[in-house]
């Protein structure tokens, strides 16, 4: 049973197309992240959701936009996809206590590659 | 601007021999450090972190090493094997050990040779 699963893996699609990627974790966190690891191979934190409400949000342009519709899922929709939009997006989940050190749990990556 | 920095792409070692990944930050609010390993087509999984307070944590035969007046860390593998060979990601938050902010270095990508 995977713990973070994100789908779909691989997403190939044109300019100017909005598409969606889902995530999913049965971990019982309570705090669910976006990563996005680009060409030059940083990972870097796009959104997290913690109760559903939304508690970072990196410089990221605002046609990525996050949906959480419970607390074990966490969907990244993006609208006017562009050529820089091409990276792997990988969801990521932890339990926040506020103060113990609880490590992120990722999903295996989405794959996007924008034509 | 890289807060945090892996030099070395690539690290090649023998089975059974010490792998050594280095890892240098600029932020010195930075307080707490991981290391995350990650197989292709895998997310990166949790390896080993150290807290700021301390300078050394060991775990099975990987211990990572931190050296704050020279804002540097080091992952220690030994002994080395086949099973170990992955992208290595250090990464380094400084949320008092929250993990919401973690800044990642580029990796270094270790082969270890049987």
């Amino acid at each position: 049973d995977t713990a973070v699963s994100q789908t779909p893996k691989y997403l190939v699609t044109q300019m100017g197309n909005d598409k969606s990627i889902k995530c999913e974790q049965n971990l019982g966190h309570d705090t669910m992240y976006w990563y996005k690891q680009d060409s030059k191979k940083f990972l870097k934190i796009m959104f997290s959701y913690n109760n559903k409400e939304l508690i970072i949000n990196e410089t990221v342009p605002n046609r990525f936009s996050p949906k959480s519709p419970d607390k074990a899922h966490l969907n990244l929709h993006i609208n006017s996809l562009e050529l820089g939009d091409s990276a792997v997006y990988f969801c990521a989940s932890s339990h926040r206590s506020g103060t113990s050190n609880e490590k992120l749990f990722f999903g295996s990556g989405t794959q996007l590659s924008v034509l | 601007d890289q807060q945090v920095k892996q030099n070395s792409p690539s690290l090649s070692v023998q089975e059974g021999r010490i792998s050594i990944l280095n890892c240098d930050y600029t932020n010195s609010m930075f307080d707490y450090f991981l290391w995350y390993k990650k197989y292709p087509a895998e997310g990166p999984t949790f390896l080993i972190s150290i807290s700021s307070i301390k300078d050394k944590n060991e775990d099975g035969r990987f211990t990572v090493f931190l050296n704050k007046s020279a804002k540097h860390l080091s992952l220690h593998i030994v002994p080395s094997q086949p099973g170990d060979s992955a992208v290595y990601f250090c990464a380094a938050s400084d949320y008092g050990g929250s993990q919401g902010n973690l800044i990642f270095g580029k990796g270094t990508k270790l082969s270890v040779k049987p």
